[in-house]
């Protein structure tokens, strides 16, 4: 699976939008990027996923660039309550690939 | 709630003591998994169960056992661990290994004394 890259932390004001970027510059063609979120001593929870197309849903945007080699979570009103490690994978929908966890960016909303 | 119930939430375990983490879902998911997550660390992947079959195994010593009797439970034992296994324990299911999503447990607050 292909490795990624995030910045280590980054802060957002409460209303506004997040725009979390993720690097995957050697992304193969059948991996897909996922976007998990990790609230303090909780359990990952699942946000979006998304192979080339852009994609949306109740709790975030992903936009993919064409070349596939990044990628930008985006949270459209951010709240207190995202405040959270976002972390962003890029596997193959196979039994073969794992669902593993780099070290995410701490995003920090503030008020 | 996220459909995956572990227990307990905190346990406090002694060197010499031996106890079980339990993971439940009902879900209909054929694959569990056993993640920890020690201090400023990311997340480890220690086993994967794919329709209650042990898939993987990532070089975890043989002081954590797990168990999975059917697709809705998964344990992992514990016996003689070391302080430096004090970490949070997330269980985690998915439809399947190919897995589009997982969903994970609140995890159990390990601390070994």
């Amino acid at each position: 699976d292909a490795k990624t890259t995030q910045p280590p932390s980054m802060d957002c004001a409460e209303g506004r939008a997040a725009n979390l970027p993720c690097n995957h510059s050697t992304i193969s063609g059948n991996e897909y990027v996922y976007w998990y979120r990790q609230i303090h001593s909780q359990g990952p929870q699942y946000i979006i996923h998304g192979l080339k197309n852009n994609e949306t849903n109740e709790m975030a945007s992903l936009i993919i660039t064409e070349d596939r080699k990044s990628s930008t979570l985006i949270l459209p009103h951010a709240t207190l309550r995202d405040t959270a490690v976002y972390y962003c994978i890029v596997r193959v929908y196979s039994s073969a690939s794992k669902i593993i966890f780099g070290s995410g960016t701490r995003l920090s909303i503030r008020p | 709630e996220t459909g995956v119930t572990q227990t307990p939430r905190h346990l406090v375990m002694g060197m010499t003591n031996k106890k079980s983490l339990k993971c439940e879902q009902h879900l209909g998911h054929n694959a569990m998994y056993w993640y920890k997550q020690s201090a400023k660390k990311p997340l480890e992947l220690m086993f994967v169960y794919s329709l209650e079959e042990r898939v993987e195994n990532n070089s975890v010593p043989s002081r954590f056992s797990p168990e999975c009797p059917n697709s809705s439970h998964l344990f992992l034992h514990l016996h003689t661990l070391q302080p430096e296994d004090s970490a949070l324990y997330l269980c985690a299911s998915s439809r399947d290994r190919a897995g589009a999503e997982a969903f994970f447990g609140q995890g159990t607050r390990l601390t070994v004394v």
